[in-house]
């Protein structure tokens, strides 16, 4: 079945680690999206991807990075310099070409910190 | 930045009535709109998008568009408990129709009341 595949499903993150949140998608989808859920809270672009090779910030990509080497996979690497990284996080992808393309979600990460 | 307008809620709403979401949104230039739905724990799921003034309906529910007053509804109707959920508001960052990736309401969350 096509769709959006991450993991792992819950991550812990002890001071000073870096970890990398996996996501992959098999729906032949050109931009790929990284969003941040705090509780209560409504969705926040942390990165994003048009294209192989290229990505650009979102509104809070401070502490992020990100690497689109396959058209499939887009991983999101929370660093030590992100300070409150406990979060729910959710990749998304859309088809590029045309306007007004939705975007749909994987069913996300729920990273901690120990 | 845009800034999307949701009422928190909850709204509780009794079993077969209609439930009303309502968002409302800062920039004139938007030109698709989308609704998803997020049970709890889980990530959002696309149910209706809009990009022309009118109504748009899609079995139970209904979005509403009022581009000149900035404004765009969901309706659902004959509410069941499964309705019972947080219903993001969403429309695309900058032009680019949601390649930019989307700026996203907090959410109302909604009680159907057996």
């Amino acid at each position: 079945d096509g769709g959006i595949t991450q993991s792992p499903k819950y991550l812990f993150r002890k001071e000073g680690q870096n970890v990398t949140l996996s996501c992959e998608q098999n729906l032949n989808h050109d931009a790929m999206y990284w969003y941040r859920q705090d509780p209560g809270q409504g969705l926040r672009l942390i990165y994003y991807s048009q294209i192989v090779n290229d990505f650009q910030k979102g509104d809070i990509a401070e502490g992020y990075s990100v690497s689109r080497e396959k058209k499939e996979s887009f991983p999101l690497t929370v660093t030590s310099a992100q300070k409150n990284p406990t979060a729910f996080y959710l990749c998304a992808s859309s088809m590029r070409q045309g306007l007004n393309q939705p975007q749909h979600f994987g069913d996300g990460t729920r990273l901690s910190i120990l | 930045q845009k800034e999307v307008e949701q009422n928190s809620g909850p709204l509780s709403v009794p079993e077969g009535a209609i439930a009303s979401l309502n968002c409302t949104y800062s920039d004139r230039v938007s030109q698709s709109f989308f609704w998803y739905r997020q049970y709890s724990g889980k990530s959002p799921e696309l149910i209706m998008s809009i990009y022309s003034n009118g109504d748009k309906e899609d079995g139970r529910f209904t979005a509403q568009l009022n581009k000149a007053s900035q404004y765009v509804s969901l309706l659902i109707r004959d509410s069941q408990p499964s309705d019972s959920a947080t219903y993001l508001c969403a429309l695309p960052e900058g032009s680019g129709g949601g390649a930019d990736g989307l700026t996203f309401g907090k959410g109302t969350h909604l009680i159907i009341q057996p």
